[in-house]
């Protein structure tokens, strides 16, 4: 069966950059038609979309953080990599994976999320 | 960005009503559309794909319609584990992004 977890630091300071791994069994990414995605929850509030890679390395981002968000695939073959620069404290959220399906992108696998805080 | 509104924003309903969450996007969206069951501390969990598709392991009290810009999601008869936030989302182009959540509470 398919399984996502996201691991990271709980905590980051303001100005950092925080590195969030994906790491998932079930599937390939090297298999056509399939992604990653990232999706994020500040506490209380509504999910917001980040960014997607596919099996062919294409990679989308959410235009109002794409220059502070970097996704790639890891060294290992079952994982996801998500970098953002220049954390804030309203970057203060539980960030979630997700497996995606090309087809129709649905979300149809999720990670059980991470909270990160940020504060100095 | 493609907007999506969800209304109401919560709505209180007692076990064995039937509800309506309706999902409005900024521009069309043709049948890119999903919505989502979240309950408290755990991830979001894909309940209809496609506008009406229903994801493997979900009961069918749940139903989705609509198109264009106009969508429904629909549980014909509340359970108590019905209970929870609900959301859109529209994946016709990039950023995918989410309603603001429908909030389903115990009457």
């Amino acid at each position: 069966q398919i399984t996502l977890k996201e691991s990271g630091p709980t905590l980051v300071k303001p100005t950092q950059t925080l590195t969030l791994t994906c790491t998932f069994s079930g599937f390939s990414l090297s298999t056509s038609g399939v992604g990653v995605g990232w999706i994020r929850q500040p506490p209380g509030k509504a999910l917001e979309w980040l960014a997607l890679i596919y099996w062919d390395d294409d990679k989308r981002y959410s235009p109002s953080l794409k220059s502070r968000l970097t996704i790639t695939k890891g060294t290992s073959k079952n994982q996801v990599v998500l970098t953002m620069t220049n954390m804030d404290p309203v970057d203060t959220a539980t960030y979630y994976c997700a497996h995606v399906d090309y087809g129709d992108f649905r979300l149809d696998y999720w990670g059980q999320g991470t909270l990160v805080t940020v504060s100095s | 960005d493609i907007q999506m509104t969800q209304s109401p924003s919560s709505v209180s309903a007692s076990v064995g009503d039937r509800v309506t969450i309706t999902c409005r996007a900024s521009q069309r969206i043709s049948t890119w559309l999903a919505w989502y069951q979240q309950k408290p501390g755990k991830a979001p969990k894909l309940l209809i794909y496609a506008v009406s598709s229903l994801q493997s392991g979900v009961p069918s009290r749940f139903s989705g319609s609509g198109s264009g810009t106009d969508f429904t999601l629909t549980i014909s008869s509340l359970q108590a584990e019905d209970f929870a936030t609900y959301y859109c989302q529209q994946a016709s182009s990039f950023p995918h992004t989410f309603g603001q959540g429908t909030k389903l509470e115990i009457k």
